[in-house]
């Protein structure tokens, strides 16, 4: 399977614990993005990375978060002291990108992470 | 107002039917625009890009409307498998791109 995989699929913890979700992009893509969707709303973006550089944090980002990429493939978001409005499905998407008419080309995403803190 | 608005529905219609839905963005200078479909605890996946010239694929049809900052999606002849959440997504100005989705509208095809 040559797509974007992430690693749990769930994930159930306690308030206060930490937690670290993994995501294995599309091996070209050079762009990952991580989002945060919870019931009836859309994905909200969270990160992304090019290559290993991460170019753009959300202020949901609270400093409680933080992600890595360590050699531009592979990508993990730490949860700090999680708490229960940490509980959310955590999508990760890659795409490759490259000046001029990338803006079209397509993300792909994984099939999240649902995490739920008691 | 939220960057990328969507009447969350839901959109119950009868197999067979023609269905349409907007979203509006509040950024006049976003570049590129999307819908993507996304299944009940699924990730979602790209339907269609909707470029300025509009688009069809098969009974789905996608258009922008700069002037008004709205894009469009119809569903002709509705099949029960097109029940899903459709995401309205525009792309930021600048090289960055970050995506924003609206919250979705859902559509639900009865037989």
């Amino acid at each position: 399977d040559t797509g974007v995989s992430q690693d749990p699929r769930h994930k159930i913890t306690k308030r206060g614990q930490n937690v670290t979700f993994r995501c294995d992009p599309i091996s070209e893509h050079n762009r990952l993005y991580w989002y945060r969707q919870t019931l009836g709303q859309g994905p909200e973006f969270l990160t992304y990375f090019q290559n290993e550089a991460q170019l753009e944090k959300s202020r949901l980002l609270s400093d409680r978060f933080s992600a890595e990429r360590p050699k531009g493939s592979f990508s993990t978001l730490e949860i700090q002291r999680t708490e229960q409005g940490d509980s959310a499905m955590y999508l990760c998407a890659s795409r490759y990108w490259t000046s001029g008419e990338s803006s079209y080309n397509e993300q792909f995403f994984g099939p999240g992470t649902r995490l739920t803190v008691l | 107002r939220k960057e990328v608005e969507q009447d969350p529905g839901p959109f119950n219609v009868p197999e067979g039917a023609t269905v349409a839905f907007n979203c509006t963005y509040s950024n006049s200078a976003s570049q590129s625009f999307f819908w993507y479909r996304q299944d009940c605890r699924k990730e979602p996946k790209l339907l269609m890009s909707v470029y300025s010239s509009g688009n069809e694929d098969g009974r789905f049809t996608a258009q922008l409307n700069r002037a008004s900052q709205y894009i469009s999606l119809l569903i002709r002849d509705s099949k029960l498998s097109d029940s899903a959440t459709y995401l309205c997504v525009v792309n930021s100005p600048g090289g960055s791109y970050i995506p924003t989705f609206g919250r979705g509208t859902s559509l639900i095809v009865h037989p």
